[in-house]
């Protein structure tokens, strides 16, 4: 098993440039995750999905669309890239069985710098 | 708030045991605690997890204080592999983690 997988891993853009974040994972987890790594901070939540076709708003949505392509597949996409989102991006999955204290399990980042 | 408090850095010696602090003193009943460790440029990885005792695995072991506002990540024996940024971590909700800055652990050769 690969567990979860990211692409691309590092990416430059112009600002006002658009671009899609893609993850996928194989291990027939129901939820989904993204998570921004800013430099020195720990991790925050931008969106999350918690079965195949729902979508849920984390803890910084803004400058961000998803979506939940299937079971396997939850992409991230930047409309209009500006400075401010240069971060490491993490995407994660689980198998949201319904209780608590499910582990998550996290892909290796996609680095991005807008310039 | 669904926070922690852990100390910025530690610092301990190769094969040594190492104790990790963790403060959530307005937890509630039905939280977890997990912790997550995050190598240099890699993603986080799942260490452990409890919710009132103690618990073990082959990387670590987790003890809860009795009124469970405080727990402690334990490494028994430290190699170079293990420095890292430990994040301990209140589940709240659905399966949501919120990361503070967790703990720089150095581990000196």
């Amino acid at each position: 098993n690969a567990g979860v997988t990211q692409t691309p891993k590092f990416q430059v853009l112009k600002t006002g440039q658009s671009m899609t974040l893609q993850c996928a994972q194989d291990m027939n987890h129901n939820s989904m995750y993204w998570y921004r790594q800013d430099p020195g901070m720990g991790l925050r939540l931008i969106y999350y999905s918690a079965s195949e076709g729902t979508t849920d708003k984390g803890e910084v949505p803004n400058g961000y669309n998803v979506s939940r392509l299937n079971k396997r597949e939850f992409s991230l996409r930047l409309e209009s890239a500006a400075p401010s989102q240069t971060s490491v991006y993490f995407c994660a999955s689980s198998e949201a069985t319904g209780g608590l204290g499910e582990t998550q399990y996290f892909g290796p980042g996609t680095r991005l710098l807008v310039l | 708030d669904a926070k922690t408090t852990q100390p910025n850095s530690m610092e301990s010696n190769e094969e040594e045991p190492v104790h990790l602090p963790c403060n959530h003193s307005t937890i509630s009943g039905t939280d977890y605690i997990h912790w997550y460790r995050q190598l240099p440029s890699q993603g986080p990885e799942y260490v452990i997890h409890g919710l009132t005792s103690n618990v073990n695995n082959r990387m670590a072991s987790l003890a809860i204080a009795e009124d469970r506002k405080s727990s402690t990540l334990i490494l028994h024996r430290a190699t170079l592999r293990d420095a890292a940024v430990y994040y301990c971590i209140r589940i709240q909700g659905a399966q949501k983690l919120v990361f503070g800055q967790g703990t720089r652990l150095t581990i000196n050769p």
